[in-house]
């Protein structure tokens, strides 16, 4: 079974400009989540997708970040502008059935660096 | 809010030893507790996965432990080796409608050769 997939792996964009994260999850999980760690910060959760449709959005930072997940099968993350504060790593896991049961897999996340 | 907390930040110890990694959520009713461990560079890769209903698994040299009441959780690696170098992540889902995680910071764990 394929895991998690995340592109790109890296992205250094100027302060302004836009950038587009994407992920695919494990085949069959309807529940997707984004989490961001920035430098010396713990891990937080930004949002959770169930299928399509936005189930939990109290994570993300501000109306630069936009969420998509078309049809239900990949996301893609876009942040426009981007600023500096922005950079950190991007991380994207699925779940089996939403309950948490099997618990969740990750990603490798995507290093965006902000400059 | 839940919070979750994880001592030491740091750890440093010759090859071939126990030790023990500490996790402690400040909100008891959690769903499942998860310990992850993240090399540098990496994803996070999932060690295991604790029920609320359960008080430990086993995977290997891994133990980890749950006292949801008390909010503690423990991970015991036996007998470490050089290549458990990496950062290890505690989360918990509370449960709810979409059983998000919080995660604490982390220990960074080297062993020695």
């Amino acid at each position: 079974e394929a895991g998690v997939t995340q592109f790109p792996s890296h992205s250094v964009i100027e302060k302004g400009q836009t950038v587009t994260l994407r992920c695919d999850p494990i085949s069959g999980h309807d529940n997707l989540y984004w989490y961001r760690r920035v430098m010396g910060k713990e891990i937080k959760f930004l949002l959770h997708f169930v299928k399509e449709s936005k189930q939990d959005e109290s994570g993300m930072p501000n109306n630069r970040f936009l969420a998509e997940r078309t049809g239900g099968t990949y996301s893609t993350l876009k942040v426009q502008p981007a600023e500096l504060e922005d950079s950190g790593v991007y991380f994207c896991a699925s779940s089996l059935l939403g309950t948490g049961q099997f618990g969740y897999t990750f990603g490798s996340g995507t290093r965006l660096t902000v400059v | 809010k839940q919070e979750v907390t994880q001592i030491p930040a740091a750890l440093s110890v010759p090859e071939g030893e126990n030790l023990v990694l500490n996790c402690s959520f400040t909100d008891s009713a959690i769903y499942n507790l998860q310990w992850f461990r993240q090399d540098p560079g990496k994803g996070l890769t999932s060690l295991l996965l604790i029920q609320s209903s359960q008080r430990e698994q086993t995977s290997g040299r891994l133990n980890a432990s749950l006292d949801k009441s008390s909010g503690r959780s423990t991970l015991y690696i036996a007998a470490s080796q050089p290549g458990d170098s990496a950062t290890y992540l505690c989360a918990v889902s509370s449960g709810g409608s979409n059983y998000k995680l919080t995660f604490g910071k982390g220990t960074l764990l080297t062993v020695n050769p």
